[in-house]
């Protein structure tokens, strides 16, 4: 059975920092490209990072791209999240989530498996 | 950046209803289009991938269609526990973007 677990979220003030780990089970983690998924309270989903298989390809939306960034430890069967420079708009439940495909840019990935989130409120 | 909209934003409908979904892309993506499902207090699920086709386990009430710009989520007898939001997703583009969603609720 595929499982995934984020950890590290947590209350943080603005300007600092916070880690997000993902925890994998069930299905060869070093296969698959993996993304973060965020979820603002009572809004929708947006798209955080992306990182292909042997971390060869990485991406990020403009709206963190210099202040997060994307790492997996395939020996360890995890994904993380370093966040820096937090905002009170990063305020979010932030998503693991396991792709279809070995490379994270490749065109017609889905998104087949989902953690339960960790949430990560940014406030002063 | 392609920008997805879905209509309507909300919808309300009887157990046992036909329920369509629209999502529109702002450019061609293709047929990289997927559609999931989310509960409140829960994770989303991959419903559709590729626009039409219908991940494992995911009841054949559940259908989609569509290649373009414009796209469809289709359950074809409500059940109770349909009751969610539903967001598209493209996967044409690197920058990746969902939908605003639709919350089908109970009439």
């Amino acid at each position: 059975e595929v499982q995934l677990v984020e950890s590290g979220g947590g209350l943080v003030q603005p300007g600092r920092s916070l880690r997000l780990s993902c925890a994998a089970s069930g299905f060869t983690f070093d296969d698959y490209a993996m993304h973060w998924v965020r979820q603002a309270p009572g809004k929708g989903l947006e798209w955080v990072s992306g990182i292909s298989w042997n971390s060869g390809s990485i991406g990020y939306a403009d709206s963190v791209k210099g202040r997060f960034t994307i790492s997996r430890d395939n020996a360890k069967n995890s994904l993380y999240l370093q966040m820096n420079s937090l905002r009170a708009e990063d305020t979010a439940l932030y998503y693991c989530a396991k792709a279809n495909t070995y490379y994270y840019d490749s065109s017609g990935y889905y998104l087949d498996y989902w953690g339960q989130g960790t949430l990560v409120t940014v406030s002063s | 950046d392609i920008q997805m909209t879905q209509s309507p934003s909300s919808l309300s409908a009887s157990v046992g209803d036909r329920v369509t979904i629209t999502c529109r892309a702002s450019q061609s993506i293709s047929s990289y289009l997927n559609w999931y499902q989310q509960k409140p207090g829960k994770a989303p699920k991959l419903l559709i991938y590729a626009a039409s086709s219908l991940q494992s386990g995911v009841p054949s009430r559940f259908s989609g269609s569509g290649s373009g710009t414009d796209f469809t989520l289709t359950i074809s007898s409500l059940q109770p526990e349909d009751f969610a939001t539903y967001y598209c997703q493209q996967s044409y583009s690197t920058r990746f973007t969902f939908g605003p969603g639709t919350k089908v609720d109970i009439k």
